[in-house]
């Protein structure tokens, strides 16, 4: 089947650890984003990566760090300097159709809790 | 719009009504936008689309239309169930070469039996 995984899908961390959250992708897809969502609230977008070891900053990249080495892999590691990092995480991934942008495929999420 | 933490609205309606849901968006340079629903502890789903070059587009119970004079997406679900009930998530896509896509804050929707 094809589609996006996110693993693993709980995750615990202890304050001032760093931990790195999978995203795997076998759609092909060329764009691969990170988005964090809190409780109740929207979707900010983190990182993304339109190619192969080219990524961007998103809106609250401070305190995250991403890798693009291959097509189908964006991981994403929260380091000890994200102050509050408790939060469901979420993985996507879009591609072009015909120069236009597509909607982008979600995996299932990772809620991460700091304890 | 640009997701900014505020907590979501909510619209409640009871089954079998239709449902209309809006979002205002934020870039006027933006031509492609989408409707997502996420359930509890889920990842968000593809409802509908629409470019820029259209005003109306209809799927199997909903319909989204775009006012661009505004900045003004909506989403129309007909004939409301029970199972609608999730958060619902607007998006808008710039087409400038980046796939950067700017989520707006989501409404929840709760359908009474």
């Amino acid at each position: 089947d094809g589609g996006i995984t996110q693993s693993p899908k709980y995750l615990f961390r202890k304050e001032g650890q760093n931990v790195t959250l999978s995203c795997e992708q076998n759609l092909n897809h060329d764009a691969m984003y990170w988005y964090r969502q809190d409780p109740g609230q929207g979707l900010r977008l983190i990182y993304y990566s339109q190619i192969v070891n080219d990524f961007q900053k998103g809106d609250i990249a401070e305190g995250y760090s991403v890798s693009r080495e291959k097509k189908e892999s964006f991981p994403l590691t929260v380091t000890s300097a994200q102050k509050n990092p408790t939060a469901f995480y979420l993985c996507a991934s879009s591609y072009r159709d015909r120069g236009w942008n597509t909607e982008a495929f979600f995996g299932q999420g990772t809620r991460l809790t700091v304890v | 719009g640009e997701s900014v933490g505020l907590h979501l609205p909510t619209l409640s309606v009871q089954e079998g009504d239709n449902s209309i849901i809006n979002c205002a968006y934020s870039n006027s340079a933006s031509d492609y936008f989408i409707w997502y629903k996420q359930e509890s502890g889920k990842g968000p789903q593809f409802i509908i689309d629409i470019r820029s070059n259209m005003d109306k587009r209809q799927g199997q119970r909903v319909t989204v239309l775009l006012n661009k004079t505004v900045k003004h997406l909506s989403l129309q679900i007909a004939a409301t169930q029970p199972g609608d009930s999730a958060v619902y998530f607007c998006a808008e896509n710039l087409n400038t070469g980046g796939f950067k896509t700017i989520f707006g804050a989501g409404t929840r929707l709760f359908v009474k039996a």
